[in-house]
């Protein structure tokens, strides 16, 4: 089966750094990803990892651990229109490898 | 250009209506997906085309009719809905179905059954 797990809500201040957790139990790993979505509107691609380690795209950067089953979004430098659902993904490795995303953390920034 | 359009933006139909949603994306991509999602919840995969052709029907329900005439349009056709579909309708676009390459998706459309 396929279970990811994120918390649910979060908040943090402008300025601030803040970091979302995921876990996940998937028939097997073929990549991890990672999207914005802000209320009412499509998802929007952040980041992939598939490999171990740390990915860097300016003020947002992905971890992985394939062997924890773990990975987390590192927002730095937080802006108001931070604020949104940030769903994270994971893609299996066997049948059609279709992406999974788990329930999302909806993160609350304030002034 | 990286935008995947979808129309209508809202749709109202009672249960006995036939109607549809459409798609369309112009990056040359050859994967498209049809996507659900109710208010607070994640997107939950419908339909899979690659090559324009289906690959992926996750058990949905026959009045959810899915078609792409062509490898940049994908339709959905839609009749005799229940309420408890209506929900944000999500269409999304990959260069390939195969690890790596991200999803695109396009505004959605917001359908309310009455």
């Amino acid at each position: 089966g396929q279970n990811i797990d994120q918390p649910t809500e979060m908040t943090a201040t402008e300025g601030a750094i803040v970091q979302i957790n995921c876990t996940y139990q998937t028939s097997g790993f073929n990549g991890l990803f990672w999207y914005q979505q802000h209320a009412g509107e499509a998802p929007t691609f952040l980041s992939y990892n598939v490999l171990d380690g740390l990915e860097e795209k300016g003020r947002f950067s992905s971890f992985l651990s394939r062997s924890k089953g773990y990975s987390y979004l590192l927002l730095k430098e937080l802006q108001m229109k931070d604020s949104a659902s940030y769903l994270c993904a994971v893609r299996g490795d066997t049948g059609f490898q279709k992406l999974v995303f788990g329930t999302g953390t909806r993160l609350l920034v304030s002034p | 250009d990286t935008e995947v359009t979808q129309t209508p933006k809202h749709l109202v139909m009672g249960m006995t209506n036939k109607k549809s949603l459409k798609c369309e994306q112009h990056m040359g991509h050859r994967a498209m997906y049809w996507y659900k999602q109710k208010a607070k919840k994640p997107p939950e995969l419908m339909f899979v085309y690659s090559y324009e052709k289906l690959s992926i029907n996750e058990s949905v329900p026959s009045r959810f009719s899915p078609e792409c005439p062509n490898s940049s349009l994908l339709n959905l056709h839609l009749h005799a809905l229940q309420p408890e579909d209506s929900a944000l309708y999500l269409c999304a676009s990959s260069q390939d179905y195969t690890s790596g390459y991200e999803q695109y998706f396009g505004p959605g459309t917001r359908l309310t059954v009455t």
